[in-house]
């Protein structure tokens, strides 16, 4: 158990449409990452936070959104859901430093 | 920019034998390279870490990777393969140089890893 809790395990909803996904990092850890797992682009960095404040921005859609609460948690809002963004989705998270990343099960989204 | 490169999407080996999953990455300055492995249905398992100093890193599960400058390789090995070594290998990169409190990786696209009883 990496101690990263995601939720929830599974999400389905129509092309349109607007989901949260939301992770819990590991006790003590202040950075939040967020990854895009698909098949045909593998694992894509997202957006990362540390301490509530953005960091760093990789890849990320206009149409996402993320932010992280003062007690660490961490939310990734996706709105105007295409087919194209049904993925696995997964957050990690880590002390810093060199130290590595922990990541949670993931969200697994599909749009239909 | 940073990039990592596993040229093989997937590698089999006979249970017993030796394996070897290959990454070769780029960065600007010098790197800090790590293993990950996937199981099905789960999220990423750290493996080892290359910091500095000695080449040769061992990690958890009896797997080690050395670390080679010159060829900007950093390739994963194990000298008995197992059954229950089957998985998704991830190798994974960041620059030293990166910006201060950005500790993003960046990872490879992955090496299937079958172990055939």
């Amino acid at each position: 158990d990496s101690g990263v809790t995601q939720t929830p395990k599974h999400l389905i909803t129509a092309t349109g449409q607007r989901v949260t996904l939301r992770c819990s990092p590991r006790s003590g850890d202040l950075s939040v990452y967020w990854y895009q797992q698909s098949l045909d682009q593998g694992l894509q960095f997202l957006i990362q936070y540390y301490n509530g404040e953005e960091r760093a921005k990789g890849n990320i859609l206009e149409r996402f959104s993320a932010q992280q609460f003062p007690d660490l948690h961490s939310e990734l809002n996706l709105s105007s859901l295409e087919l194209g963004d049904s993925a696995l989705y997964f957050c990690a998270s880590s002390v810093g430093g060199v130290s590595p990343l922990h990541f949670g099960n993931g969200t697994r989204l599909t749009v239909t | 920019a940073q990039s990592v490169a596993q040229p093989e999407d997937q590698v089999n080996v006979a249970e017993g034998n030796p394996l070897t999953v290959k990454c070769t990455y780029s960065v600007s300055g010098n790197p800090y390279l790590f293993w990950y492995v996937q199981y099905p249905n789960r999220g990423l398992q750290f493996l080892l870490k290359y910091i500095t100093g000695d080449n040769l890193v061992k990690g958890s599960y009896g797997f080690e990777a050395e670390f080679n400058k010159s060829q900007t390789s950093f390739h994963l090995k194990k000298p008995s393969a197992l059954v229950s070594d089957s998985a998704l290998y991830f190798c994974a990169v960041r620059d030293r140089n990166s910006g201060a409190g950005s500790y993003q990786l960046t990872f490879g696209k992955g090496t299937k890893l079958s172990v055939i009883p």
